[in-house]
């Protein structure tokens, strides 16, 4: 049982370049995350879905698309990547969404764009 | 703006002692909140999830305490260990939020001395 697996583990991407970071989970959870953590800003949420076939914008959508893939797959795409999108990028997962229920959290993909 | 304030920042403390981090929240509208540890350079692991219901959850030398209407929680460590040392972030789900947001704080980052 892996839990959350992300990759790649760290990327470096030019202005410009596209990437897709892929995140999976072996849980059987119906909710998926994203989020970017940056010092002195915390973790902020990009986007999530609820569960398989909905996605829904969070706390920082622009420059960032989502899908889900299936119910253990939720990418995240840069179509065009700014450094300003220089993060660590984490994947998280709950068995529903809501209030009530844990975030399990992946190991994080650390991307830099020059 | 819902807000999230860890203090301290960082912390120092020699092994074996006991200790308290604090979380406060500026908006007692909150389903509930979340204990999380993070190791450098690694992804984040949920330590306790305690309901808006709820005063207090207990895991091993873990406590942490919510008072909703104070904005406060707590999270006490006992017999501090090196294997302690870790940043510590508190997160709280609020009502009428996105579902699953979570909001973080900035973490406390936590060294214990052997």
């Amino acid at each position: 049982n892996a839990g959350v697996t992300q990759t790649p583990k760290f990327q470096v991407l030019k202005t410009g370049q596209s990437m897709t970071l892929q995140c999976a989970q072996d849980m059987n959870h119906n909710s998926m995350y994203w989020y970017r953590q940056d010092p002195g800003m915390g973790l902020r949420l990009i986007y999530y879905s609820a569960s398989e076939g909905t996605t829904d914008k969070g706390e920082v959508p622009n420059g960032y698309n989502v899908s889900r893939l299936n119910k253990r797959e939720f990418s995240l795409r840069l179509e065009s990547a700014a450094p300003s999108q220089t993060s660590v990028y984490f994947c998280a997962s709950s068995p529903l969404a809501g209030a009530t229920y844990e975030q399990y959290f992946g190991p994080g993909t650390r991307l830099t764009v020059t | 703006k819902q807000e999230v304030t860890q203090i301290p920042a960082a912390l120092s403390v020699p092994e074996g002692e006991n200790l308290v981090l604090n979380c406060s929240f500026t908006d007692s509208a909150i389903y509930n909140l979340q204990w999380f540890r993070q190791d450098p350079g690694k992804g984040l692991t949920s330590l306790l999830l305690i309901q808006s219901s709820q005063r207090e959850q207990t895991s091993g030398r873990l406590n942490a305490s919510l008072d909703k209407s104070s904005g406060r929680s707590t999270l006490y460590i006992a017999a501090s260990q090196p294997g302690d040392s870790a940043t510590y972030l508190c997160a709280i789900t609020k009502y009428g939020g996105s579902q699953g947001n979570l909001i973080f704080g900035k973490g406390t980052k936590l060294s214990v001395k052997p």
